[in-house]
């Protein structure tokens, strides 16, 4: 069965550092991978996706995730981070079955 | 509607009653999905519509809980004689066509709490 481990619930930054969330995946097959961003009292937004066409992705408000194959990984980076960034953010793969299964979630805070 | 929306978007109810949760997807979109997300946790799959059909219910559960999407647009998530431990969020979500490559869209969800 297709899993994603998120690596740390909390994470905090300082304004300005760089962000590095870590998800790690197990699959069998090369598998569909999504960051989903969820604002405080605010539904599931996607950042990005994975779908095989490139192994670097940029997604939206200037994050992006690297498909690493050798170390199962999809780490979301952000190059410097801002207070609006706060938020949780889910790792999800495609389960075979057309529904999407998500990790346990890492909330962001960043620092003035 | 522009987006994905449920109501309520609070519910409250006493042990042992029967709630139902409603789910407007963005329209013409044919795949619905129910999620519960208990605190700390990540969304949970419940239930995939495609159009008016369950086509996957392995989520569910148990027989407490059901679904359903009669005219392929509105979805009801059902939950009889509720206990404690189905207080979580609910979220609903659509997508055009279902396929695993295209974006899914959230609503807001419902908060249930079971008192």
């Amino acid at each position: 069965a297709q899993s994603v481990t998120q690596l740390g619930s909390h994470v905090s930054v300082s304004e300005g550092a760089l962000v590095l969330l870590r998800c790690n995946y197990s699959s069998s097959v090369p598998p569909y991978l999504f960051w989903y961003v969820q604002y405080p009292n605010q539904g599931l937004q996607l950042l990005l996706k994975y779908t095989s066409a490139a192994t670097l992705v940029k997604g939206i408000n200037g994050f992006e995730a690297e498909f690493k194959k050798s170390e199962t990984s999809f780490h979301l980076t952000k190059p410097s981070a801002h207070m609006s960034d706060a938020a949780e953010y889910f790792c999800a793969v495609w389960k075979g079955r057309r529904a999407l299964t998500f990790g346990s979630g890492t909330r962001l805070q960043v620092q003035p | 509607g522009a987006g994905v929306s449920q109501t309520p978007s609070n519910k409250v109810t006493e042990k042992g009653k029967y709630v139902e949760l409603r789910c407007d997807p963005i329209s013409g979109h044919t795949a619905l999905y129910w999620y519960r997300q208990s605190l700390g946790q990540g969304p949970e799959f419940l239930i995939y519509f495609q159009g008016t059909g369950a086509a996957d219910d392995s989520g569910l559960p148990n027989d407490r809980f059901f679904a359903v999407r009669p005219e392929g647009s509105v979805s009801t998530l059902k939950i009889q004689r509720t206990e404690r431990g189905d207080s979580a969020v609910y979220l609903c979500a659509s997508s055009p066509i279902g396929q695993q490559d295209t974006e899914a869209f959230f609503g807001q969800g419902t908060r249930l709490t079971v008192v």
